[in-house]
């Protein structure tokens, strides 16, 4: 079944780089974007950007631009998600999704990313 | 920047039906899916291209889009539905999603 199986959880101090990946199994994994989204706790869903794993081409939201990079490796079908900078704002649950036909399905179990001295 | 509008709160008694509503600029111009999000789970979809339910989602999910509001209906609400519900839409090549509605089974 198509699946997407992300790393484990990271404990990060202020100002370093954080990079979660995201295995994808069950489907031709250059054949869908791969779209990242974050959730803080109690919060809800924010979009941080998209990735073909195809072409390599990107789009980030605003809000991430400059201290985000979403990259992959196709030889082990995985997408990759690296945030710069960190501060203990971006103390959230990062998630990857395989986007098709205007929906994200499935989405990966989830990564807890802590940001903290 | 584009934005969706949900209520943060929605309740319901079982059996009856449950409405949550998405509003944002000409939204029914585009695609509108909603996901649902249990506590410590990854959100599921659940209804995608406004209406269409996605294999293994029961019956009584429904949606509609149209105008400036995307609506999903829970017909005959159950006590497995009692989660967060979150609208998605795309504006360009931006992906927008709603704040989320906590829908309770009173």
């Amino acid at each position: 079944q198509v699946q997407l199986v992300q790393s484990g959880a990271e404990v990060k101090k202020p100002g370093a780089s954080v990079k979660v990946s995201c295995k994808a199994s069950g489907y031709t994994f250059t054949s869908y974007d791969i779209n990242w989204v974050r959730q803080a706790t109690g919060q809800g869903l924010e979009w941080m950007g998209w990735m073909n794993p195809n072409n390599d081409n990107t789009g980030y939201a605003q809000k991430f631009q400059g201290r985000v990079t979403m990259t992959r490796n196709t030889s082990i079908s995985t997408a990759y998600m690296e945030l710069s900078s960190l501060r203990s704002e971006d103390t959230a649950v990062y998630y990857c999704a395989r986007a098709w036909n205007w929906r994200f399905d499935p989405w990966g179990q989830g990564t807890l990313v802590t940001v903290s001295s | 920047s584009y934005e969706l509008t949900q209520p943060p709160s929605v309740s319901v008694s079982p059996g009856q039906t449950a409405s949550i509503t998405c509003s944002g600029d000409k939204l029914g111009d585009k695609y509108a899916c909603w996901y649902q999000q249990k506590p410590g789970q990854s959100p599921v979809l659940v209804i995608y291209q406004d209406s269409k339910r996605p294999s293994g989602i029961p019956e009584r999910f429904s949606g509609s889009n149209s105008g400036n509001t995307a609506t999903l209906t829970i017909s005959g609400t159950q006590a497995m539905d009692e989660a967060d519900y979150y609208c998605q839409a795309w504006d360009s090549s931006l992906v927008v999603f709603g704040g989320g509605t906590k829908l309770t089974i009173l």
